[in-house]
């Protein structure tokens, strides 16, 4: 049973068009987050969201919008994609608290052509 | 802020050889520190974590990694390697004082350990 599970898990669009990537988990935390990694395998966070409230929101553009209709989901949308924004997208959730561990999913790796 | 150096990119090493993965953090408050491992075409999975206490932290696959506060540092460690341990290696940072909620992991940039048969 897949903790922390994100579709598609692969995206081949084209620049402008508009996406978005699902997530679930079934953990029971109250927080979601998205990481970008790029080519180089830098990680870096983009989004967090605790109790369905953004709490970080990183300095990314304003094309990206997170959206949690529920404490279990944690969607990503992605307007006018541009080929900057080919990356491999986490998403992750963690109980709340500095403490505690945060579980990743598997990936989505989107490419923009 | 905080941020997190891994000093190699790259370590190969032969299967059953010793291994260390450097990482030096820079915080100007107390941190808890973690280590991820990435395999390929798949997320990350926590091997470790350093909140509080001993130094010396045990984890999982016969992982092990030492707080060294005067260092900063917090470098990981495995006795002898196997060739499924060849993966990318992330150690992590964050400050358990951020306001509640606000808690984020910064990464460092990855260790590729390529083990060799």
């Amino acid at each position: 049973d897949t903790a922390v599970s994100q579709t598609p898990k692969y995206l081949v669009t084209q620049m402008g068009n508009d996406k978005s990537i699902k997530c679930e988990q079934n953990l029971g935390h109250d927080t979601m987050y998205w990481y970008k990694q790029d080519s180089k395998k830098f990680l870096k966070i983009m989004f967090s969201y605790n109790n369905k409230e953004l709490i970080i929101n990183e300095t990314v553009p304003n094309r990206f919008s997170p959206k949690s209709p529920d404490k279990a989901h944690l969607n990503l949308h992605i307007n006018s994609l541009e080929l900057g924004d080919s990356a491999v997208y986490f998403c992750a959730s963690s109980r709340q608290g500095a403490e505690n561990t945060i579980y990743f999913g598997e990936g989505s790796w989107l490419t923009v052509v | 802020a905080q941020s997190v150096t891994q000093l190699d990119s790259q370590v190969p090493v032969f299967e059953e050889a010793p291994v260390e993965l450097r990482c030096n953090y820079s915080s100007s408050v107390s941190v808890y520190l973690f280590w991820y491992v990435q395999y390929p075409n798949q997320g990350l999975q926590l091997l470790l974590k350093y909140l509080s206490g001993s130094t010396l932290v045990k984890g999982i696959n016969g992982f092990e990694a030492e707080f060294n506060k005067s260092q900063t540092s917090f470098h990981l460690r495995k006795p002898s390697v196997h060739i499924s341990d060849t993966a990318e290696y992330f150690c992590a940072v964050t400050n358990p004082h951020s306001g509640a909620g606000s808690y984020q992991l910064t990464f460092g940039k990855g260790t590729k350990l390529s083990v060799i048969p």
